[in-house]
């Protein structure tokens, strides 16, 4: 079984410019989140989909970041314009879903993104 | 929100020595994931567990939830079990995971 899949695994990119990261769950999972990973710290939460849906927003920085799962299944995080801080590495995880009584995400292999 | 704490945050150890690493966590949940991140970054998954006690290998994870810790212990360590472990948790549902800082773990020969 195909685990988590992300894209591109590294890029590079001067500030201002627009950055897109994709990502493919595991097939069948109906949950996928999107995590920022700075050095030497843990992942912390972008943004969560129930299928379509986003439910958890909180913490995405909504005047440059956007994202979308339009058919439930991919989905696509954007930045723009990108600034300094926005370097970082970029995780996408998915897990089953509500009402299936088992939680455990998996995680892709990340995109690391240095902005210059 | 909830907290989590690992310790201890950086550990080395000669090869063939156990160790166990602590996480705390301030609230009760329903989801507790202990990760290995390996140096390329990629999190693997070393166990699900928000109760009870789990083996793999010379790996095992203990979480006692109405205490609000669990441990992982890694016996034999070897060079390959280098970098650094985060303990994750979920409060409910499909919650994201909150994670610690991490412990670094460096095994040497």
């Amino acid at each position: 079984e195909a685990g988590v899949v992300q894209s591109p695994r590294y890029k590079i990119i001067e500030k201002k410019q627009p950055m897109a990261f994709w990502c493919n769950p595991i097939s069948g999972h109906n949950t996928l989140y999107w995590y920022r990973q700075n050095l030497g710290q843990g992942p912390e939460l972008l943004i969560r989909y129930e299928n379509e849906e986003a439910v958890d927003d909180s913490q995405l920085p909504k005047d440059r970041f956007s994202a979308e799962r339009l058919k439930g299944v991919d989905s696509t995080l954007k930045i723009q314009p990108a600034e300094l801080g926005d370097s970082a590495v970029y995780l996408c995880a998915s897990s089953l879903g509500l009402g299936t009584g088992y939680y455990e995400q998996y995680f892709g292999p990340g995109t690391r993104l240095t902005v210059t | 929100g909830i907290q989590v704490e690992q310790s201890p945050p950086d550990l080395i150890l000669q090869e063939g020595a156990n160790s166990t690493l602590r996480c705390n966590f301030s609230d009760s949940v329903n989801n507790l994931q202990w990760f290995h991140q390996n140096p390329w970054g990629q999190l693997i998954n070393l166990f699900y567990i928000p109760s009870g006690t789990k083996q793999n290998g010379r790996l095992s994870a203990t979480t006692v939830a109405t205490e609000r810790y669990s441990l992982l212990y890694i016996s034999s360590s070897q060079t390959t079990d280098s970098g650094v472990y985060f303990c994750a948790v979920g409060e409910s549902g499909n919650t994201p995971l909150v994670f610690g800082k991490g412990t670094r773990l460096s095994v040497i020969a």
